[in-house]
């Protein structure tokens, strides 16, 4: 079992919908981080996040310490949200340990 | 352009042959990260630096694989004798002093061993 699990691995949305990506881990962490990467291979970090929840935009990422469980949220989605979301632990010794990704399609 | 910068931005090779990869990070950024990701999965860990220091390295990192950081700025990553099992995308991160720091990566390195 791996130690970042991430759900749906992938995902389709009619442009406009609300979407959610779910990630699960089992080790402990000092912060979770959810990343963006395109085609081509570039990753931009969208969140960090050790506690609560975090708004940028039509983002939104929300971490559950107790659950072990993070989830990130799209309002609004648009074709350009169209990427692989990466969702990624902080451990004690600060390496990130990553999920396997979930690529989101949205169609106009 | 203050962002993480790697190169080359692509390299193919013969199994075999000796590849050298650079990461120069965010100047002021004291960590420096090695990744590796094949295709369709996440981005696995290598090894960290903290200046000069290599302080972490995972059992991916075969004797074929040494990386250094000579003072503390940019950092090399070299894979000896190379074998189609390397073809990946190599990504190199920096952050900031302290556990708070978040990473930030460069546009990575794509090897393809043929």
């Amino acid at each position: 079992k791996n130690e970042v699990e991430q759900s749906p691995q992938n995902l389709t949305a009619q442009e406009g919908e609300f979407i959610t990506i779910n990630c699960s881990y089992s080790v402990g962490i000092s912060a979770l981080h959810w990343l963006q990467q395109h085609p081509g291979g570039g990753i931009v970090s969208l969140f960090m996040l050790s506690s609560g929840k975090k708004k940028h935009g039509r983002l939104i990422a929300t971490i559950n310490i107790q659950e072990k469980h993070s989830s990130l949220h799209i309002t609004a989605s648009h074709p350009r949200d169209s990427a692989v979301y990466i969702c990624a632990v902080r451990s004690s010794t600060d390496k990130l340990i990553f999920g396997t990704g979930t690529r989101l399609q949205v169609f106009p | 352009d203050t962002g993480v910068s790697q190169n080359p931005r692509h390299k193919i090779t013969k199994r075999g042959q000796n590849v050298t990869f650079r990461c120069d990070p965010i100047s002021e950024h004291n960590r420096l990260y090695w990744y590796r990701q094949t295709l369709g999965q996440g981005p696995e860990f290598l090894t960290y630096f903290q200046n000069e220091a290599q302080l972490e390295k995972s059992r991916l990192l075969s004797d074929r694989f040494s990386a250094e950081r000579p003072k503390g700025s940019f950092s090399t990553l070299e894979i000896q004798r190379t074998e189609q099992g390397d073809s990946a995308m190599y990504l190199c991160a920096s952050s900031e002093p302290g556990l708070a720091g978040q990473q930030f990566f460069g546009p990575g390195t794509r090897l393809t061993v043929l």
